[in-house]
């Protein structure tokens, strides 16, 4: 059981290059998202996905595209790298359900650099 | 979600209890006190959740006080391999686990000294 499995780990772009960031989990999980990290700061949510087929925008959406077509996947597109997007990147998932003991499961991140 | 107030960091000296405190006095009745840690250059991990009961699990023990305002994240024998930051974060459970939305701040940064 891998949880959850991003890739690259490390990646280095050049300024308006295009690039897709790969999230996998082998959980079954409905809701997965995408968040980023700056150094010094805490986690903000980029897009997130409740299932296949639906996703919505979070805190920073912008310069980011994503899709669901599977419940395993939700790779996680930079269209034109900018290097206000020099981040950490995490994947996360979780179970659908209210249940208060639902946790969510996090990648080990990828660490984008653009120059 | 409540708004939570840690220590930014702390030191702890190894195979001593860790004893890590977060402030929510605004938090509303339906809402749980949730516990995550991130090791360096890792993915934020799950450690614990209560409501107003204490909380023990393989990892750490949850102390929340009666008035629920405050409580204590407890690592009983704390190894080099907790050096972490930790973050305290207040909300109702949310489907998903809140994968599409958890909130964190900055936390705690809990070294482990030898």
């Amino acid at each position: 059981n891998a949880g959850v499995t991003q890739t690259p780990k490390f990646q280095v772009l050049k300024t308006g290059q295009s690039m897709t960031l790969q999230c996998a989990q082998d959980m079954n999980h409905e809701y997965m998202s995408w968040y980023r990290q700056d150094p010094g700061m805490g986690l903000r949510l980029i897009h997130y996905s409740v299932g296949a087929g639906i996703t919505d925008q979070g805190e920073v959406p912008n310069g980011y595209n994503v899709s669901r077509s599977t419940t395993e996947d939700f790779p996680l597109r930079l269209l034109s790298a900018a290097p206000s997007q020099t981040s950490v990147y995490f994947c996360a998932s979780g179970r659908a359900g209210t249940s208060p003991g639902t946790e969510a499961f996090f990648g080990q991140g990828t660490r984008l650099t653009v120059v | 979600d409540a708004k939570t107030t840690q220590p930014p960091s702390m030191d702890c000296a190894e195979g001593r209890a860790a004893n890590l405190p977060c402030n929510h006095s605004t938090i509303s009745g339906n809402e749980y006190v949730y516990w995550y840690r991130q090791i360096h250059s890792q993915g934020p991990q799950y450690i614990i959740h209560g409501l107003k009961n204490n909380e023990t699990n393989e990892m750490a023990s949850l102390i929340i006080t009666e008035d629920r305002k405050s409580s204590t994240l407890i690592l009983p024998h704390a190894t080099l391999r907790d050096t972490a930051v930790y973050y305290c974060i207040v909300r109702v459970p949310y489907s998903g686990g809140g994968a599409d939305g958890l909130t964190f701040g900055k936390g705690t940064h809990l070294i482990i000294q030898p």
